[in-house]
């Protein structure tokens, strides 16, 4: 079935460092893809989404590019604050059930 | 107004209790969904109602039964609770499956 890849955690940063979280999916066809953030204590948020091969989605100062080529949607953002502590999930809806989330990646930014 | 609630926020109870979470979303969303999150932060979809109906089940024990009443309430009842239902049990609705899902704050399970 249709799954994503992400990295492996726990990534941890100075603040003001580049951020990159990788995201490889496998799919049938060309779903919309999804970042989903998580802050401590919380239910998860819509970070950003794309519909369609090279559509950019952002929001917050994070980016992510539909790579249809290379299968990825990798999260990316110029310079992370401690506010951006959270649990990151790629994720694509698989035929149809309901979105399929990576594994997960915890983010920490340390002033 | 809370988009996706879910009640309670924290429920401490012992192995063989039966108990219920309740989920409710004032968005109109057609969709409503269960999840389970484990302990690794993995989350794994449960149920998924469209309109009051049950669309997924995913080989979930049938210790866990969804109600849905009404399009805008899906409420998760467990019966016979086992340690390993401990976990944050997550309500979310989407107005279509390739829209943004909203999620609730979860429910945080814990099983003595």
């Amino acid at each position: 079935g249709d799954s994503v890849t992400q990295m492996e955690g726990p990534v941890t940063l100075s603040e003001e460092a580049f951020l990159t979280i990788n995201c490889t999916y496998t799919a049938t066809g060309y779903p919309s893809l999804f970042w989903y953030v998580q802050y401590p204590g919380e239910g998860l948020q819509l970070l950003l989404k794309a519909t369609k091969a090279d559509d950019k989605g952002s929001n917050k100062g994070f980016e992510a590019t539909y790579r249809k080529e290379t299968t990825s949607f990798h999260l990316e953002k110029g310079s992370v604050q401690v506010s951006d502590s959270a649990v990151y999930f790629c994720a694509l809806p698989s035929g149809n059930t309901p979105l399929v989330f990576g594994k997960g990646t915890r983010l920490s930014v340390i002033a | 107004d809370t988009a996706v609630s879910q009640t309670p926020k924290y429920l401490v109870t012992q192995m063989g209790n039966d108990k219920s979470i309740k989920c409710e979303q004032n968005l109109g969303h057609d969709t409503m969904y269960w999840y389970k999150q484990d302990s690794k932060k993995f989350l794994k979809i449960m149920f998924s109602y469209n309109n009051k109906e049950l669309i997924i089940n995913e080989t979930v024990p049938n210790r866990f039964s969804p109600k849905s009443p009404d399009k805008a309430h899906l409420n998760l009842h467990i019966n016979s609770l086992e340690l390993g239902d401990s976990a944050v049990y997550f309500c979310a609705s989407s107005p279509h499956r390739d829209g943004g899902y909203t999620f609730g704050s979860g429910t945080r399970l814990t099983v003595v």
